[in-house]
């Protein structure tokens, strides 16, 4: 099987444009989970993705925002960019049953905001 | 706040040796214990995962979990110089999904 695909891989933007991520389960997979990494912070979790709805939500502002299509493709904007945005995006799937299953990351797509 | 601690390190250990890494939690109900590896500028990988209390073996790898200490831990055996990475510890506390807490990291060097 294809492992998950992030799209694009880098990206540079300027503060208060807006940008949009794309990721790509793995196939039969349902659940999407979006994550940030920062040297500072670490990886938190921003959220989760499961039959078009949102199940899970981390503590990231309104900004911050996703969505699922029907084939388990999910995106993920973020809106009036700030020079903390700048960091690794990570997505990862999984099958969807419930908190028992294994996470499979993607490559990420690292952004820049200047 | 669910929270999830590990050495940041660097644990440096000889070839051929045992490494050892620890992580605790501090969310009781968490239920569902993952190792990841994490190689400079690459994304996670899974190493091992681990749901009840005891040890869990998959080959040079040992995931060693006790849910009344609250604690995880990683053995490496045989350390391999391709083992030097950052080894993340994430839980999952959600019952109802997939939303990984993940601790800091604790950077590991194999030296040859």
């Amino acid at each position: 099987k294809a492992g998950v695909t992030q799209t694009p891989r880098y990206l540079i933007k300027t503060r208060g444009q807006q940008v949009t991520l794309s990721c790509s389960p793995i196939s039969g997979h349902r659940s999407v989970s979006w994550y940030q990494q920062t040297p500072g912070q670490g990886l938190q979790f921003l959220f989760e993705y499961f039959s078009e709805t949102q199940r899970n939500k981390g503590n990231f502002p309104g900004r911050f925002s996703g969505r699922q299509f029907s084939n388990s493709r999910s995106e993920m904007n973020v809106s009036t960019l700030e020079l903390g945005d700048s960091a690794l995006y990570l997505c990862a799937s999984s099958p969807g049953q419930g908190a028992w299953e294994t996470q499979y990351f993607g490559p990420g797509t690292r952004l820049l905001v200047l | 706040q669910k929270e999830v601690e590990q050495n940041s390190g660097p644990l440096s250990v000889p070839e051929g040796a045992i490494a050892s890494l620890n992580c605790t939690y501090s969310d009781r109900g968490s239920q569902s214990f993952f190792w990841y590896r994490q190689y400079s500028g690459k994304s996670p990988e899974l190493i091992m995962f681990i749901y009840s209390n005891g040890d869990k073996e998959d080959g040079r790898f040992t995931a060693q979990l006790n849910k009344a200490s609250q604690y995880v831990s990683l053995l490496i055996r045989d350390s391999q110089p391709s083992d030097s990475a950052t080894y993340l510890c994430a839980v999952n506390h959600n019952n109802a999904g997939n939303m990984l807490t993940f601790g800091g990291g604790t950077r590991l060097m194999v030296k040859p």
